[in-house]
């Protein structure tokens, strides 16, 4: 039971770049989410997908996409990456059942856009 | 409009010493807490919930946090620290609005712990 992977664990990028994060869960949850990490700050939503086949935006959706693939895998790309893309990148799942859920983080992902 | 704070980005305690992590929180409607810990290079992982069962909460690690609906408070304490606390902790408010379930999470506190 690996919980919840992201690929890949550090990336850098140029300005204009595009890329994909990618997040798998093998906890059968139906709810996933994709923050960023920035110091002093936090983590901030950038998009969740409440079950299969649903997307919503979070606090900060601007210069992202986001694909839930299946009920494992939920991505998230950047189409034109920018210096205020450098962040670390957590994916996170959870079950829906009830409003006290926890959710579980993956690693993450420590990107650079230079 | 849930928000968190979190009092004090950075909190060193000896080795010994009682941790005291400060958090309040508003929500408009009963709120659900968490806290959060984050060890270097690794992702957050669960301390503890309330979920209004008991204001008490007991957490793993010897860590435990009381809700005080009065205060708008869910502080962290520990009596005795330890060098394998220090880690970055996060708290937490998660509540039903009309987009479904958030959660909004605290700035962060970092704890150092000296020897």
């Amino acid at each position: 039971n690996a919980g919840v992977t992201q690929t890949p664990k550090f990336q850098v990028l140029k300005t204009g770049q595009s890329m994909t994060l990618q997040c798998a869960q093998d906890m059968n949850h139906n709810s996933m989410y994709w923050y960023r990490q920035d110091p002093g700050m936090g983590l901030r939503l950038i998009y969740y997908s409440a079950s299969e086949g649903t997307t919503d935006k979070g606090e900060v959706p601007n210069g992202y996409n986001v694909s839930r693939l299946n009920k494992r895998e939920f991505s998230l790309r950047l189409e034109s990456a920018a210096p205020s893309q450098t962040s670390v990148y957590f994916c996170a799942s959870s079950e829906l059942t009830r409003v006290w859920y926890e959710q579980y983080f993956g690693p993450g992902t420590r990107l650079t856009v230079t | 409009a849930q928000s968190v704070t979190q009092l004090g980005s950075h909190v060193s305690v000896s080795e010994g010493a009682l941790v005291l992590l400060r958090c309040n929180y508003s929500s408009s409607v009963p709120p659900y807490l968490f806290w959060y810990v984050q060890y270097p290079n690794q992702g957050l992982q669960l301390l503890l919930k309330y979920t209004s069962a008991a204001t008490l909460v007991k957490g793993i690690n010897g860590f435990e946090a009381e809700f005080k609906k009065s205060e708008t408070s869910f502080h962290l304490t520990k009596p005795s620290a330890h060098m394998s606390d220090a880690a970055e902790y996060f708290c937490a408010v998660s509540d039903q609005g009309t987009g479904g379930f958030k959660t909004i999470f605290g700035a962060g506190t970092r704890l150092f712990v000296k020897a």
